[in-house]
C-alpha cells in the first residue's frame, strides 16, 4: 500500500454514461496528478494539481473533467466517453520529487 | 518536450542472476530528475530508484544502482542477485524541476520475468 486509494477499482460505462473517479491520498501531499495507461503505450500525464490548483492539462478532451476539492482528493468526472478512453486512469500524489501511485482505475467504455 | 524511450519490451533471467535494463531519454534541460518505477502485476507502481541529474555519483538501493550517463542522456538499471518478486514492468521516467509541475515523462516500459 502507497497511502493512495482509488475508487471504484473497475468500471463499465457506455458511451452515454456519466461517472466518477475518485482519489484519495492519506500522506499530506500538496500536488496530485492523473495518469492514463493504454497497452502499448506510455503512461501519459493528464492533470497535474498543486494545492487544489490545476497547473497542467496535457491536451486531454473535454470530456475528461478534473476536480480537486481540497488537497487530500481529486476526481475524474467523466461523460461521453469513447471506447478508445478504455485504459487504467491512475493517480499520484507527491510532496516532493517522488510520486506515490494508487491501484489505478480499470474502465471499459463500450 | 521530454522522451523517453525503453528499447527493451521484455527480458527473461534466470534468478540470482544480475540483468540491466536500459533507457535513454532526450531534453534541453539541465536540471532534472530520473526515475525508475516497478509495476508488479496487478499491484500499485511503486518507486524503486531515483537520480537528481546535478549528482555525478550514481545512486545505489541495495541490490539496483543505476549507470546515468548525463552526455549520453542514458539511464540503465542494474538488478543484481535477482529475485522472483522482481517480476514486474519496469518504467523509467524523467521529471523536470524541483518537484515535478510537469509530472512524469514515462518510457514504454520494460517486462522483466525472473526465471526460477
Amino acid at each position: 500500500e502507497t497511502g493512495v486509494t482509488q475508487t471504484p477499482r473497475h468500471l463499465v460505462m457506455g458511451m452515454t454514461n456519466k461517472k466518477s473517479l475518485k482519489c484519495e491520498q492519506h500522506l499530506g501531499h500538496n500536488a496530485m496528478y492523473w495518469y492514463k495507461q493504454s497497452a502499448k503505450k506510455p503512461l501519459e500525464l493528464m492533470f497535474v494539481y498543486n494545492f487544489k490548483e490545476q497547473t497542467e492539462n496535457n491536451s486531454v478532451p473535454s470530456r475528461f473533467s478534473p476536480e480537486c476539492p481540497n488537497s487530500s482528493h481529486l476526481f475524474l468526472h467523466l461523460h461521453t466517453l469513447q471506447p478508445e478512453d478504455s485504459a487504467l486512469y491512475l493517480c499520484a500524489s507527491s510532496q516532493d520529487d517522488e510520486q506515490f501511485f494508487g491501484p489505478g482505475t480499470r474502465l471499459t467504455v463500450l | 518536450a521530454q522522451t523517453v524511450t525503453q528499447s527493451q519490451p521484455e527480458m527473461s533471467v534466470q534468478e540470482a542472476e544480475t540483468v540491466t535494463l536500459s533507457c535513454t531519454y532526450d531534453t534541453s534541460e539541465n536540471n532534472y530528475y530520473l526515475f525508475w518505477y516497478k509495476q508488479p502485476p496487478s499491484r500499485q507502481m511503486i518507486l524503486v530508484i531515483r537520480q537528481e541529474a546535478y549528482k555525478q555519483q550514481n545512486a545505489t538501493e541495495n541490490r539496483f544502482s543505476v549507470n546515468f550517463q548525463k552526455a549520453a542522456k542514458s539511464f540503465s538499471l542494474k538488478i543484481s542477485d535477482s529475485q522472483l518478486g522482481d517480476t514486474a514492468m519496469y518504467f523509467c521516467a524523467f521529471m523536470m524541476g524541483v518537484w515535478g509541475a510537469d509530472g512524469l515523462t514515462f518510457g514504454k516500459g520494460t517486462h522483466l520475468i525472473i526465471q526460477p
